[in-house]
């Protein structure tokens, strides 16, 4: 069975810092990640997709990286603001369309 | 407007009661899904849909039902509500791009609290 794992659960940082969220996988047969993003009260909004043949995927000062192998994925954001604070998730894909498996989050807060 | 909507929002109600979670989408997907989502659990699948006439059982589907009333719509049931299952209940859909799925797409979510 499939387990997400993301650490640290939570984080705070002061605005203008570089950060890294860690995601881990426990089963790499993975046919993509997803990485959303959680405000509250909100839906989720997704950020970037990764396919299990790709190393990484950016958008803006978003970077994701994917290490099948390893059963890890980064998102890595630059240049933090305030407005980045929410909690973000991953979740891996096993098949084409089918039922995504989660981490549980990691909440970010930028202090001004 | 919201590609993906789900009504209500906010909803308490008491232990023992039938409620339904509705959900609907203008994407013109042909796959649905319903989550719920606890604190420090992050998201879990309790029912998905290929296409009107498929309904699958995802990993926590006991004390839950599903309906696809159409491709548009996908309703969750609980038909006695206990309070373990408040939680945040999220639907999202899935279409094919180039014959591949991707993306899944997530509705607001509903809020339910079972006293």
């Amino acid at each position: 069975k499939q387990e997400v794992t993301q650490i640290p659960a939570a984080l705070s940082v002061p605005e203008g810092e570089n950060l890294v969220l860690n995601c881990s996988f426990t089963d790499s047969a993975i046919y993509n990640l997803q990485w959303f993003r959680q405000d509250p009260g909100k839906g989720l909004t997704s950020l970037l997709l990764i396919q299990s043949s790709q190393r990484e995927q950016t958008s803006g000062r978003l970077n994701a990286s994917l290490d099948k192998s390893s059963g890890r994925s980064t998102l890595y954001i630059a240049a933090s603001q305030p407005g980045d604070s929410a909690t973000y998730l991953c979740a891996v894909n096993k098949g084409p369309g089918n039922m995504l498996t989660f981490g549980g989050g990691t909440r970010l807060m930028v202090k001004p | 407007d919201a590609d993906v909507t789900q009504t209500p929002r906010n909803r308490i109600t008491k232990t023992g009661k039938r409620i339904m979670l509705e959900c609907s989408q203008t994407k013109g997907h042909d796959r649905m899904y319903w989550y719920r989502q606890d604190p420090g659990l992050g998201l879990r699948l309790i029912y998905y849909s290929f296409d009107v006439k498929d309904i699958n059982k995802g990993e926590i589907s006991d004390g839950y039902s599903v309906s696809r009333q159409a491709q548009a719509k996908f309703s969750l049931s609980l038909e006695s509500a206990i309070p373990n299952q408040t939680a945040l209940y999220f639907c999202a859909t899935s279409g094919a791009t180039s014959g591949t799925y991707n993306e899944q797409f997530f509705g607001p979510g509903t809020r339910l609290t079972v006293l």
